[in-house]
């Protein structure tokens, strides 16, 4: 099967760095996907790492190493506003299909 | 360019009747998939439309179904509701399905079954 794991709560204060984990077990790897949600709304589109190393985007960042199954989601300089849930996601071996993780939720302190 | 639409934006219905919740996609794109959302899943994957054909499907029971019409839009069916149907029904677009790794994704129909 596949399965993705990651922590479910991570609280921070504003102006900090906070790194989010995600390892997975995949039976074939298109690459690794983040998508932050508020509540209440849509889940949006961050980041995709199809090879290893760092993607910038911004305050947030994104890396993935294959060999370890492993991926993380940085953010960095905390907003209020960057209190939601992040989601790390694989593309299933079906089309349109993506397989998320349980969400960490995120919450960002004053 | 206007994002996903989603309607209703919630939904009260009772065990036993029947659902059906509309999604137009992102102009162009041809590929729809849904999700269910709930706090004990998390998001799990319904089944994605391609041109009017369904290409995959998870691992629902055969109440769940959908459509899709010749202009993208698609339509997802509950039949015999049940209590744990209640969920956050969200869909995504994309252009063409394919990897699938970024997905535009709907505001949801929220769906309470009482």
């Amino acid at each position: 099967g596949q399965s993705l794991e990651q922590p479910s709560e991570v609280t921070a204060v504003e102006g900090a760095i906070v790194q989010i984990n995600c390892t997975y077990q995949t039976s074939g790897f298109y690459g690794l996907s983040w998508y932050q949600q508020h509540d209440g709304g849509a889940p949006t589109f961050l980041s995709y790492n199809g090879l290893d190393g760092l993607e910038e985007t911004g305050r947030f960042s994104s890396f993935l190493s294959r060999s370890d199954s492993y991926g993380y989601l940085l953010l960095q300089e905390l907003q209020m506003k960057d209190s939601a849930s992040y989601f790390c996601a694989v593309p299933g071996r079906s089309q349109g299909n993506l397989i998320f993780g349980k969400g960490t939720k995120l919450s960002v302190k004053p | 360019k206007a994002g996903v639409t989603q309607t209703p934006r919630y939904l009260i219905k009772t065990r036993g009747q029947q659902v059906t919740l509309s999604c137009s996609p992102i102009s162009g794109h041809r590929s729809v998939s849904w999700y269910q959302q709930t706090p004990g899943q998390g998001l799990q994957f319904l089944f994605e439309y391609f041109s009017e054909t369904q290409r995959n499907k998870g691992n629902f029971p055969g109440r769940f179904s959908g459509r899709q019409f010749s202009n993208s839009r698609s339509e997802m069916n509950v039949s015999t509701l049940e209590l744990g149907d209640s969920a956050l029904y969200l869909c995504a677009s994309s252009l063409s399905g394919g990897s699938s790794y970024e997905q535009y994704f709907g505001p949801g129909t929220r769906l309470t079954v009482t």
